[in-house]
């Protein structure tokens, strides 16, 4: 089953302390994404990824860093997370984002986290 | 840089009914993609429906089906037969600049 898979779905942890948010797709795609989404902001994107090796910051990066080693993972990482980064937050991916039109970016199941 | 709204922040809609959810877009770039997302209170967002800007007909997928009329730059969301389970939160959005930006969304109830 075509999927993109985030870990963990919920966590509580304090300010300061490093977290880092697995995203994993098994359908090969070059492109890969972190979203937030919060009340009365919508979502936001963090950082991207169009292949390996390859990021670059979205919207609202400061306080976050990716890496690309591998085609299938993105993991996004909280290295001294802060209350104000309290959120949902979503991976996504898609085939290529060299297609400007036809994009069907799938998303994970995103994390809830907390920290306090 | 690109822009969508969403002017209907709730819907309600008898079960079995239609129901049309609006978005209108803003944009400078010749060519884009435009989506529907559903956003159930589990929180997941699942992908409903896309709309290429040089389609020449409005896409279909179900229930669901995209009125696009890129003169107006607009880009409803008609749900046929309008079921319980389509509660949820419906999020517009358009593709560019390598990402993805959100409308605000509109919180469809349907009542039984």
């Amino acid at each position: 089953e075509a999927q993109v898979t985030q870990n963990p779905r919920y966590l509580i942890t304090v300010t300061g302390k490093k977290l880092t948010v697995t995203c994993s797709q098994n359908m090969n795609h070059e492109y890969m994404s972190w979203y937030r989404q919060d009340p009365g902001l919508g979502l936001r994107q963090i950082y991207y990824s169009m292949n390996v090796e390859v990021t670059d910051k979205g919207d609202v990066p400061e306080g976050y860093k990716v890496s690309r080693k591998e085609k299938r993972n993105f993991p996004l990482i909280l290295e001294s997370p802060s209350p104000n980064q309290t959120s949902l937050y979503f991976c996504a991916s898609s085939l290529s984002a060299r297609d400007r039109d036809n994009q069907p970016q799938h998303f994970g199941d995103g994390t809830r986290l907390s920290i306090l | 840089a690109q822009k969508i709204t969403q002017t209907q922040p709730g819907m309600f809609v008898q079960e079995k009914e239609a129901v049309t959810l609006d978005c209108t877009y803003d944009t400078s770039d010749p060519s884009y993609g435009l989506f529907w997302y559903k956003q159930p209170s589990s929180g997941e967002m699942i992908f409903l429906i896309y709309q290429g800007s040089y389609d020449q007909q409005n896409a279909t997928e179900g229930r669901y089906s995209l009125n696009f009329q890129k003169a107006r730059k607009s880009a409803n969301l008609v749900i046929s037969a309008s079921q319980l389970g389509d509660s949820a939160m419906y999020f517009c959005a358009m593709w560019g600049s390598y990402q993805l930006t959100f409308g605000k969304g509109t919180k469809l109830s349907v009542i039984p």
